[in-house]
């Protein structure tokens, strides 16, 4: 199947610390989405990158989507202990499924 | 927010018998997906689910796996004779708005445990 590789696998930061996980594809992406998944809970969709070189931000959060479109990153700027959990970026090789990357667990020591 | 609705929450089965997982995914949505996850691991693909068509499905999704529509506001995902292995998180997903431009939302899950 389709493979998407992201790292770090795991982050430990230190509160007010800066973190980023990387998404990269082999392939070129028609789009790429990123979720969070709290400790025991369910993927929440936090954004959706379609075009090449597009950068996005919510808040803390800013989201890439590099130039040539086979990789993205997500950057949150000064961490706070709301933001552990594990990040996952998606990705939508033929309109028909999502592949998951195998996830970024943020850990946030206060 | 429109919401995915999944039941039970956790289900214990033992090896070999069958389990059924239920979900209401967001109205008037033609795609719908179901996905698992191994304690700790990445979310898997496991079938996407087209007008009431089986869309596309994963190498997961084998002999022992089907899905079905009821009725027409549910979903069911059924493993007809579960396996040690099948223990996970299923989650079924909805596209959040109709079409695949923002995203899926997830259903809270269940947890299956196979002993």
């Amino acid at each position: 199947g389709q493979q998407v590789m992201q790292i770090p696998q795991y982050q430990h930061v230190q509160e007010g610390e800066d973190f980023t996980t990387y998404c990269n594809s082999s392939t070129t992406l028609s789009n790429i989405q990123w979720y969070k998944q709290r400790p025991g809970g369910h993927p929440v969709f936090l954004i959706q990158l379609v075009k090449s070189g597009e950068v996005k931000k919510q808040k803390r959060l800013t989201f890439q989507f590099g130039e040539a479109k086979k990789n993205s990153s997500l950057h949150i700027t000064a961490t706070q202990t709301t933001d552990v959990g594990t990040y996952f970026c998606a990705v939508d090789y033929n309109f028909n499924k999502f592949y998951f990357g195998s996830g970024t667990k943020l850990n946030v020591k206060p | 927010e429109p919401e995915v609705t999944q039941t039970p929450s956790h289900q214990v089965t033992q090896m070999g018998q069958e389990v059924i997982l239920r979900c209401v995914p967001i109205s008037n949505h033609l795609y719908f997906y179901w996905y698992r996850q191994i304690l700790g691991q990445k979310v898997e693909f496991l079938v996407s689910f087209y007008n009431n068509e089986i869309s596309e499905k994963s190498e997961i999704f084998d002999d022992q796996f089907s899905v079905e529509r009821p009725d027409g506001s549910n979903f069911t995902l059924k493993i007809r004779s579960t396996k040690l292995e099948d223990s996970a998180m299923y989650f079924c997903a909805s596209p959040g708005t109709g079409d695949r431009s923002y995203g899926y939302t997830f259903g809270s899950g269940t947890r299956l445990t196979v002993v």
